[in-house]
């Protein structure tokens, strides 16, 4: 159990274009997910907690307004990179684990690998 | 705030080597623990996990025990395969709510040797 599906696995996208990456829960309900940004040989950098009917909070240095995260309902959360610059080029993750669970280890996607030219 | 430092690699071990990668850890209270296993070009899985002290997580003939005392959860393997390269990843969330961010090390990269 507890699966999550990210989606698309790898994009190319032109500059200035705006990218949707989206973030399953299969099999649970998850009121928060995480996503992530992996640079090459380096560790992940948690970008913002989304919480499902609510805002997503941001860590600090990360642009809201250029990463839109959307939590619509308990198993879906999207981001969506806006305005797309080569600098964003990047491996981006999420991960969720289920409502409640506190000892329940997180699951991660397969990863969205992003690459602006 | 919360912390977590592991071994810096790459660390290159002959098959059949015994493997320790090092990690160790800053929190207050009592953080449930993991260590996260990355093959090239895929998100991360889940190696094992302890989440009270003197705990032991295991999976795949690896094993880490949470040590509350000297603060670490080191990975180890008694026989290191070659499908065992990849990248290992320590990292530790706040325990109490499943909302709870996970704070990841720099991660080591442990390649071995046919």
């Amino acid at each position: 159990g507890a699966v999550v599906s990210q989606h698309p696995s790898r994009v190319i996208c032109k500059s200035g274009t705006s990218v949707k990456i989206e973030c399953r829960s299969l099999d649970f309900q998850a009121t928060t997910m995480f996503w992530y940004r992996q640079f090459p040989k380096q560790s992940l950098m948690l970008m913002a907690t989304s919480n499902e009917g609510s805002k997503a909070t941001y860590e600090q240095g990360v642009e809201k307004d250029k990463f839109l995260i959307n939590h619509a309902s308990l198993t879906l959360s999207t981001l969506t990179v806006t305005s797309a610059h080569p600098e964003d080029s990047s491996f981006y993750i999420c991960s969720a684990r289920p409502t409640g669970e506190v000892n329940y280890g997180y699951t991660f996607g397969s990863g969205t690998r992003l690459t602006v030219v | 705030g919360n912390s977590v430092t592991q071994m810096e690699g790459p660390v290159t071990l002959s098959e059949e080597a015994f493997l320790t990668i090092n990690c160790t850890y800053t929190a207050t209270g009592y953080p449930s623990l993991f260590w996260y296993v990355q093959y090239p070009g895929e998100g991360l899985q889940l190696l094992l996990k302890a989440t009270k002290a003197d705990d032991k997580g295991s999976n795949k003939g690896f094993e880490a025990t949470y040590r509350k005392e000297t603060t670490s959860f080191h990975l180890e393997k008694g026989s290191v395969q070659v499908s065992d390269s990849a990248v290992y990843f320590c990292a530790l969330s706040a325990s109490g709510s499943s909302a709870s961010k996970i704070i990841f090390g720099s991660g080591t990269r442990l390649s071995i040797r046919p």
